[in-house]
């Protein structure tokens, strides 16, 4: 079975500094891997998704994480914060389904980035 | 393109009285649509899989006759909470899978949610 694991459930940061948001996940296959960033009181935006092609993956407003087999992670990072940055962030891994059928994801327990001025 | 939208964003209800959620793909068509709790401070609780033209189906611990799921058209799914108790109030969101993505990715486009006070 798949699971996921956010190593850090708040993270802190000063504008201006790098962003490490760390994830680990286990599945018996080849995953799909995804982070989400979510708002307060909004649902969630997509940031940048992994399925099998580049192990380096870019996303929108700076982020980009790196798929590592070998240790089975699929940290974000960004190499400069924003205030805007400040939110809740999810990694995510689907669940394998065959053609467009079920396809369950399954969420870490999300880590709180505080961006300080 | 693959907009999901949530109607109400917040409602506020009386205790026993019953609430209906829509959700909506607006560009494109979904067999599947999913309906997520979320609490304050956590993550999202996978509450139920809504299939076009069937019964949803429901995860352990769920009541599905307190959480009623209809999917009745490609881009159209609605999550009804009956006799709603204050127990209930919490954030609710949908997503979807676009009909025709073969890929086994599973992307899922999420709604912005919405927010149910039970008084």
């Amino acid at each position: 079975a798949q699971s996921v694991t956010q190593l850090d459930s708040h993270v802190s940061v000063s504008e201006g500094t790098p962003v490490l948001l760390r994830c680990n996940y286990s599945s018996s296959y080849s995953p799909s891997l995804f982070w989400y960033v979510q708002h307060p009181n909004k649902g969630l935006q997509l940031l940048l998704k992994y399925t099998s092609a580049a192990t380096l993956v870019k996303g929108i407003n700076g982020f980009e994480a790196e798929f590592k087999k070998s240790e089975t992670s699929f940290h974000l990072t960004k190499p400069s914060a924003h205030m805007s940055d400040a939110a809740e962030y999810f990694c995510v891994v689907s669940e394998f389904s065959f053609g467009n059928q079920g396809g369950k994801l399954i969420f870490g327990q999300g880590t709180e980035l505080s961006v300080k001025p | 393109g693959a907009v999901v939208s949530q109607h109400p964003s917040w409602v506020i209800c009386k205790s026993g009285t019953s609430v209906k959620i829509e959700c909506r793909s607006l560009d494109f068509q979904a067999t599947t649509m999913f309906w997520y709790r979320q609490f304050p401070k956590q993550s999202l609780m996978l509450m139920a899989t809504s299939n076009e033209g069937s019964k949803a189906t429901y995860e352990q611990g769920v009541e599905k006759d307190k959480f009623l799921i209809n999917h009745a058209s490609l881009t159209l799914s609605t999550l009804t909470v009956t006799s709603a108790h204050p127990e209930d109030s919490s954030f609710y969101i949908c997503s979807a899978r676009d009909r025709w993505d073969r890929r086994s990715y599973n992307e899922q486009f999420f709604g912005p949610g919405t927010r149910l006070t039970v008084l």
